[in-house]
């Protein structure tokens, strides 16, 4: 298995420009997440999802799209990309049930000018 | 390499010797606790968890503690060494929650 795989590693915008941060799991993981970690300030959780056509926001949604047509993928777009945006974005899964650890892809790190 | 060390707790160690990273939670409803350790330029990686009806595993080298009543949880790594130089974060999640809620990280250097 390869685990959370996510695409691209690295990436640099301009302001405005949009984009598709991918993440794709082959563990048939139910639950699925996007977090950013920015210096000294952990990770904080943008979106999840918990099913195929089901997502819901996190603690900082705003600016940011996911969808979930599939149980392997769940993309995060920014819309029109920002400064304030410019972070390490880690994509996480794990299986239905409450005693279950989430396992992280390596991130997307983004710069935007 | 990544600068998500920046501005966290540091605990500096010498090789060989026991660390303890402590995580203060914050909800009282919270009943499972996740340890995960971050290399540079790495996701974060599971090590150990938790349920709250314990108050103490063991792994390989590594023993998680949580104390309910104070809402404390650490992590002891034996024997440490360089190859556990990272930032270790600790997540808690209620349950029926689905998604755990993480703490800032401590940054551990373990000196040669």
């Amino acid at each position: 298995n390869a685990g959370v795989t996510q695409t691209p590693k690295f990436q640099v915008l301009k302001t405005g420009q949009s984009m598709t941060l991918q993440c794709a799991q082959d563990m048939n993981h139910e639950y699925m997440s996007w977090y950013r970690q920015d210096p000294g300030m952990g990770l904080r959780l943008i979106h999840y999802s918990v099913g195929a056509g089901i997502t819901d926001q996190g603690e900082v949604p705003n600016g940011y799209n996911v969808s979930r047509s599939t149980t392997e993928d769940f993309p995060l777009r920014l819309l029109s990309a920002a400064p304030s945006q410019t972070s390490v974005y880690f994509c996480a899964s794990r299986l239905r049930g409450d005693n279950q650890p989430q396992h992280f892809g390596d991130g997307t790190r983004l710069s935007i000018l | 390499g990544e600068s998500v060390g920046l501005h966290l707790p540091t605990l500096s160690v010498q090789e060989g010797d026991n660390s303890i990273i402590n995580c203060a939670y914050s909800n009282s409803a919270s009943d499972y606790f996740i340890w995960y350790k971050q290399e540079s330029g790495k996701g974060p990686q599971f090590i150990i968890d938790i349920r709250s009806n314990m108050d103490k595993r063991q792994g390989q080298r590594v023993t998680v503690l949580l104390n309910k009543t104070v809402k404390h949880l650490s992590l002891q790594i034996a024997a440490t060494q360089p190859g556990d130089s990272a930032v270790y974060f600790c997540a808690e999640k209620a349950g029926g929650s689905y998604i755990p809620t993480f703490g800032r990280g401590t940054s551990l250097i373990v000196h040669p």
